[in-house]
């Protein structure tokens, strides 16, 4: 149980193109979605929280217009990544939290197995 | 606000040989505390958690981690390696939001 996919695995791109990733929870629905970046030999650095129906929260630093998150659906979120570039090139990974979990914290995410970019 | 850091980037171990992952928290008040593992162009599997209702934490895989508040630390362990167990592990912690340690990536030497 608490699968999560996300969509595409990878792809490829031309400079100042826009490319959508999915995340989708397939067997629960999520009370939140968290959207990382990783880049190679680093860390996950999370990039923004969202919850249904509302506008997401993005980290300091985050440019919330050239990364726009929608969650349209307790089981999908999506995240734009707008007139990429080079520097965007990173793999890309979602997590959810189950709905109905306690919302004070400590809640386990399940992650989806990533979408590497990369920006030619 | 909490950090979390992992001590050690490269951990090398024989097979068969005692694995130890080393983590230490920064928060005035423990919070929750994971362990993921993470395989090559993989997202992040839960190994355990701790979530302050057992200081020693049993997990997938054979691993457990222990939480010891005096020393700040949540080290993950497994008494014997095996070759599968070759991947990235992190450490992470927080309430609401979770921060992850920078990773630490064990090797398994046959």
């Amino acid at each position: 149980g608490a699968v999560v996919s996300q969509h595409p695995s990878w792809v490829i791109c031309k400079s100042g193109t826009s490319v959508k990733i999915e995340c989708r929870s397939l067997d629960f629905q999520a009370t939140t979605m968290f959207w990382y970046r990783q880049f190679p030999k680093q860390s996950l650095m999370l990039m923004a929280t969202s919850n249904e129906g509302s506008k997401a929260t993005y980290e300091q630093g985050v440019e919330k217009d050239k990364f726009l998150i929608n969650h349209a659906s307790l089981t999908l979120s999506t995240l734009t990544v707008t007139s990429a570039h080079p520097e965007d090139s990173s793999f890309y990974i979602c997590s959810a939290t189950i709905l109905g979990t306690s919302g004070r914290g400590g809640e386990t995410q399940y992650f989806g197995p990533g979408t590497r970019l990369l920006v030619l | 606000a909490q950090s979390v850091t992992q001590l050690g980037s490269h951990v090398s171990v024989s097979e068969g040989a005692l694995v130890l992952l080393r983590c230490n928290y920064s928060s005035s008040v423990p919070p929750y505390l994971f362990w993921y593992v993470q395989y090559p162009n993989q997202g992040l599997q839960l190994l355990l958690k701790y979530t302050s209702a057992a200081t020693l934490v049993k997990g997938i895989n054979g691993f457990e981690a222990e939480f010891k508040k005096s020393e700040t630390s949540f080290h993950l362990t497994k008494p014997s390696a095996h070759m599968s167990d070759a991947a990235e592990y992190f450490c992470a912690g927080g309430y609401q939001k979770v921060t992850f340690g920078i990773g630490t990536k064990l090797q398994v030497i046959p």
